[in-house]
């Protein structure tokens, strides 16, 4: 069963503008954390931001603020001012804080226009 | 700057040949994480390690792929004998275990073609 499943196969964004990636789970497991990496076309994967379901905050890095909405099941990653340097594929993931096993999204391209 | 470094980024190989692919964690990290990426599947996971045991290893097809690690500082994943569906991008990634924010980080992969 989809664990993680991010909607939009493409997004474009105008420079400096903000943009929100979609990102939703599924799990019956109230202790969880959530994950965004950045995958730029030189192929390395960089872990962007971490959130914990237990966190009363909404995560924010920079740019990167997650957008979490526990009863929606959804932890959408928003970045503002975007830059040239933001065109990667993003994908979201999910670890349950028992068990090993990392889920990952199928990822969402984002293009930055000039 | 710590970072999960993997050897080499790039592995060109025929057919039924052996490859092997090697990953230095983070120091410090005792998790250790194996990925194949391709485009179809997206991000497998293979194996993974903590404390350098094998916890997990149910992603990986047994009667070609092993995965090692021979100590703290040295991950690895060999495929013998390689086939052309083997051809990927393999990534290595480690962390720390906690209760929560077991945050991976992630090497640059490497990059598999199997002629």
């Amino acid at each position: 069963a989809q664990k993680i499943t991010q909607t939009q196969p493409g997004m474009f964004v105008q420079e400096k503008e903000a943009v929100t990636l979609d990102c939703t789970y599924d799990t019956s497991d109230p202790s969880y954390g959530l994950f965004w990496y950045k995958q730029p076309s030189s192929g390395e994967m960089i872990f962007l931001i971490y959130q914990g379901s237990y966190d009363q905050q909404n995560a924010t890095e920079g740019r990167y603020s997650l957008n979490f909405q526990k009863a929606r099941k959804s932890a959408n990653l928003v970045i503002s001012a975007s830059q040239l340097g933001d065109s990667a594929m993003y994908f979201c993931a999910m670890k349950k804080y028992t068990g090993n096993q990392f889920y990952f999204g199928t990822g969402t391209s984002l293009t930055v226009i000039p | 700057d710590a970072r999960v470094t993997q050897t080499p980024r790039h592995k060109v190989t025929e057919m039924g040949q052996e490859v092997t692919m090697r990953c230095q964690p983070i120091l410090g990290h005792n998790t250790v994480f194996w990925y194949r990426q391709t485009m179809m599947q997206g991000l497998e996971l293979l194996a993974y390690f903590r404390n350098r045991a094998p916890l997990d290893d149910s992603g990986m097809p047994k009667d070609r792929f092993s995965a090692e690690m021979p100590d703290a500082t040295l991950a690895t994943l060999k495929i013998q004998p390689s086939e052309p569906r083997d051809s990927a991008v393999y990534f290595c990634a480690s962390g720390l275990v906690r209760p929560a924010e077991n945050i991976q980080y992630f090497g640059a992969g490497t990059r598999l073609s199997v002629l």
